[in-house]
């Protein structure tokens, strides 16, 4: 089962860079690294997505080293609205289907202030 | 419209009722799950559909069933309400042939189950 590591909050100002860094040691050959963002009492949002190297997209760009036992997250200049839990999830891949089952664990809680 | 559709938003019942959660879907994809959230946790996975024929147990099963009725309907039931089963449920799908090992979930809005 591929487990993730998270730090359980983070503190940031607006205008700021935020990095959030997950652990996952037991990433399999096949499983994607993917970023969710989730406001209260809403179902959480995909942000960005990478299998190794580096991905940006107009929210965020995802950092993954070669050996992919850790990815960060980075979100430049951080607003208000930033504000939210921050999931990572590595694709756990089931041996005897091939299948993935997606395994949230407890996320970030980024707090932006003024 | 939202392509994952949630109903009810909001449900109070007592211990013992049974209950069931609908969730519908336009975005024509194979996969669905139903995930737990409970007040500063994280999700957690009761059960996941591929297809209509196929639906698999998650982490959390015990004390839910489920009923996959069309590619675009993924029903969640609680035969028996419990006060530990309050919580806030969402559906999500996902496309497994958009890119191998690429799964993104598209998730719902979310219901939240009160259980007196």
């Amino acid at each position: 089962l591929a487990k993730t590591t998270q730090p359980i909050s983070m503190d940031s100002y607006e205008g700021q860079e935020v990095n959030i860094t997950c652990s996952h040691n037991n990433i399999a050959t096949n499983d994607y690294i993917t970023w969710y963002q989730q406001f209260p009492s809403q179902g959480p949002r995909f942000i960005i997505q990478g299998y190794k190297t580096k991905v940006t997209n107009e929210v965020a760009s995802l950092f993954i080293p070669a050996d992919r036992k850790s990815s960060t997250l980075s979100l430049p200049r951080v607003s208000l609205s930033d504000t939210a839990v921050y999931y990572c999830l590595v694709g756990d891949t089931a041996m005897n289907t091939g299948f993935q089952k997606l395994v949230f664990g407890t996320g970030t809680r980024l707090l932006v202030s003024p | 419209d939202a392509d994952v559709t949630q109903t009810p938003r909001n449900r109070i019942t007592k211990t013992g009722k049974r209950i069931m959660l609908e969730c519908s879907q336009t975005k024509g994809h194979d996969r669905m799950y139903w995930y737990r959230q409970d007040p500063g946790l994280g999700l957690r996975l009761i059960y996941y559909s591929f297809d209509v024929k196929d639906i698999n147990k998650g982490e959390i099963s015990d004390g839910y069933s489920v009923s996959r009725q069309a590619q675009a309907k993924f029903s969640l039931s609680l035969e028996s309400a419990i006060p530990n089963q309050t919580a806030l449920y969402f559906c999500a799908t996902s496309d497994p042939y958009r890119e191998p090992g690429a799964n993104v979930l598209t998730f719902g809005a979310g219901s939240r189950l009160t259980v007196l």
